[in-house]
């Protein structure tokens, strides 16, 4: 079964750039039909899927985060990475990497996790 | 985007309970709906795929059905490790949407 793993700094300043990391185990990033997600959930509220890159490097963006976000995959390290530009406080949120294991599938396995403070 | 609007927004049970959650999708999403649980300070676990597929290693005492706009998640006896919160989640068209949660507490 394929692992997630996030990392990256937990607090950026507002108007940053914040950069997070997910370390894939159990399985090639390149594997067929794989969509590797970003999720994330502000502190006491619902999850919003932010964006995916698939097994062929192709990407899709909520287009509520669309003009900040570059979702990137690194097949050397088996990893794929989040950068989301010019970061406000109402960015603040607990940012998971999850797996699609088939096109419009459910999101099958998740990382733990990692929170994200935007502050001065 | 589709709005997925689930209810009740919380809920009080008694374990051996019967609980049913609602979700319903703004349009039509086949079976593209999926259930998921999530404990405080942990990672969603799914739980229901193609809105009635048990996953594998989830007690049978979960189950979902469905289709169109429409679904339901079912415990059918509410056990002390299910108070948690439950999100159903579409994947019939990107943006993929989630619901806002319901809450299942002790009573």
């Amino acid at each position: 079964q394929v692992q997630l793993q996030e990392s990256g700094p937990g607090l950026v300043k507002p108007s940053q750039t914040l950069s997070l990391i997910c370390n894939v185990s159990g399985g090639s990033i390149s594997s067929g039909d794989y969509y590797w997600s970003w999720i994330r959930q502000p502190p006491g509220k619902g999850l919003e899927w932010v964006g995916y890159i698939s097994y062929s490097g192709s990407t899709y963006y909520n287009p509520s985060l669309k003009s900040r976000i570059t979702i990137s995959v690194d097949t050397s390290k088996n990893q794929f990475s989040l950068k989301l530009s010019s970061v406000t406080a109402a960015d603040t949120a607990v940012y998971s990497c999850a797996v699609t294991i088939a096109a419009a599938g459910p999101f099958d396995s998740w990382g733990p996790g990692t929170l994200v403070t935007v502050s001065s | 985007d589709i709005q997925m609007t689930q209810s009740p927004s919380s809920l009080s049970a008694f374990v051996g309970d019967r609980v049913t959650i609602t979700c319903r999708a703004s349009q039509s999403i086949s079976s593209y709906l999926h259930w998921y649980q999530q404990k405080p300070g942990k990672a969603p676990k799914l739980l229901i795929y193609a809105a009635s597929s048990l996953q594998s290693g989830v007690p049978s005492r979960f189950s979902g059905s469905g289709s169109g706009t429409d679904f339901t998640l079912t415990i059918s006896s509410l056990q002390p490790e299910d108070f948690a919160t439950y999100y159903c989640q579409q994947s019939y068209i990107t943006p993929w949407t989630f619901g806002q949660g319901t809450k299942v507490e002790t009573k």
